[in-house]
């Protein structure tokens, strides 16, 4: 089992450009989360999503959109990239209720 | 809404010292606990959780957390911490009323040989 991963590992983005960050799961997870992290700010929680065709906000949704299409992937969306986007995002998945949480490696996002 | 204070963010001991980083959360009623740890480099990893039950629950590496109800929190310990726990703690809660985690700020841990 790959668990959680994602793609890019790494990314530079001009600020306006827009890019798709992937996160795939195999282990049949329903839940599935995005979150950024920014030093001394902890892990703040973007969007997630209850199962396959269904999102809802997190605390910072602003300049992000989110789509679970497939039960097993989660698209995390940046229309028009700035600055205050560069950070770390992380990807997390649990069963249904579980709240037991399995990170991907990471995507460091820069944008200049 | 729901938040996770951490109250130390950086601290520093020597190997075989003791370990206690604080957590408190603000929901009053049901909550599920959680401590993960980020070694360098690396992505996050579950410690240790708290859903029900026994409120001194035991995580790998041999850390443990007291789950104190009155106080509303989920103290890291750990008797005697060596090298290789040089990582960041993160405590996070769900509370039950929707299906967020919410994590806290984070206490960066340097361990001195």
């Amino acid at each position: 089992n790959a668990g959680v991963t994602q793609t890019p590992k790494f990314r530079v983005l001009k600020t306006g450009q827009s890019m798709t960050l992937l996160c795939a799961q195999d282990m049949n997870h329903e839940y599935m989360y995005w979150y950024r992290q920014d030093p001394g700010m902890g892990l703040r929680l973007i969007h997630y999503s209850v199962g396959e065709g269904t999102t809802a906000k997190g605390e910072v949704p602003d300049g992000y959109n989110v789509s679970r299409l497939k039960k097993q992937n989660f698209l995390l969306g940046l229309e028009s990239a700035a600055p205050s986007q560069t950070s770390v995002y992380f990807c997390a998945s649990n069963r249904v209720r579980a709240y037991e949480q399995y990170f991907g490696p990471g995507t460091r996002l820069t944008v200049t | 809404a729901q938040s996770v204070s951490q109250h130390n963010h950086h601290v520093i001991l020597s190997e075989a010292a003791s370990l206690e980083l604080g957590c408190n959360y603000s929901y009053g009623g049901t909550v599920n606990l959680f401590w993960y740890v980020q070694y360098p480099g690396q992505h996050l990893q579950l410690l240790l959780k708290y859903f029900s039950g026994d409120p001194l629950v035991k995580g790998i590496k041999g850390f443990e957390a007291e789950f104190i109800k009155s106080k509303f929190s989920f103290n890291l310990r750990k008797p005697s911490v060596q090298w290789s726990d040089t990582a960041e703690y993160f405590c996070a809660v769900n509370d039950g009323r929707d299906d967020k985690i919410i994590f806290g700020k984070g206490t960066r841990l340097h361990i001195l040989p």
